[in-house]
């Protein structure tokens, strides 16, 4: 059983398009992330979010949205999309609270391109 | 800019030949964790080192954590074909009011 899982697996969109990326955990983690890798493959964290806080990181333009309809659910709204957001998106969940950052199980991640 | 820097950036060894990445941040880090990502894969989570000073082994793997909190290394001993991948240090400051990822070692292991 797949433990963190995110759909699609790739995403090929034209500019100004607004999309969004689903990621689902099985482990029953209580804290879910989103990440950005870069071409250069930089890792950064975009938000950290359980069902009691949402912490984002100031560098994320607001183009960018978590959203959880549940605790096993942490979902990317992209609005806008701008070149610039091509990268690939992982999504991980951890059982350590919002905001303690320890061991976390990261999805196979979402290639996006944006043309 | 980038405030967990990796070195080097990329290494290249022979099978059996040692491996060694250092992990240093502008900023105290509450724990330091390490992380591979295999060619085209996720980032795997290897361990945890929360104390100052703190040595941890795997196998063939020696994990240590500064005595400022600020640096770590990762030691792969004879390494393999299996070790190929990047490896991240990552951690949160000490207030935990950010998270960082290294730059990343990128390992290849020529058989």
């Amino acid at each position: 059983d797949t433990a963190v899982s995110q759909t699609p697996k790739y995403l090929v969109t034209q500019m100004g398009n607004d999309k969004s990326i689903k990621c689902e955990q099985n482990l029953g983690h209580d804290t879910m992330y989103w990440y950005k890798q870069d071409s250069k493959k930089f890792l950064k964290i975009m938000f950290s979010y359980n069902n009691k806080e949402l912490i984002i990181n100031e560098t994320v333009p607001n183009r960018f949205s978590p959203k959880s309809p549940d605790k096993a659910h942490l979902n990317l709204h992209i609005n806008s999309l701008e070149l610039g957001d091509s990268a690939v998106y992982f999504c991980a969940s951890s059982p350590a609270a919002s905001g303690t950052y320890n061991e976390q199980f990261f999805g196979p991640g979402t290639r996006l391109t944006v043309l | 800019g980038q405030q967990v820097m990796q070195i080097p950036q990329y290494q290249h060894v022979q099978e059996g030949e040692d491996f060694t990445t250092y992990c240093n941040s502008s900023t105290t880090l509450s724990n330091i964790q390490w992380y591979k990502q295999r060619p085209g894969g996720h980032p795997v989570f290897l361990i945890q080192l929360v104390k100052s000073g703190e040595v941890k082994k795997q196998k063939r793997l020696t994990f240590q954590f500064g005595e400022a909190k600020k640096n770590s290394s990762l030691h792969i001993t004879a390494t393999q074909t299996t070790d190929v991948g990047t490896y991240f240090c990552a951690g949160p400051s000490y207030n935990f009011n950010k998270f960082y990822f290294g730059s990343g070692t990128k390992l290849n292991v020529k058989p």
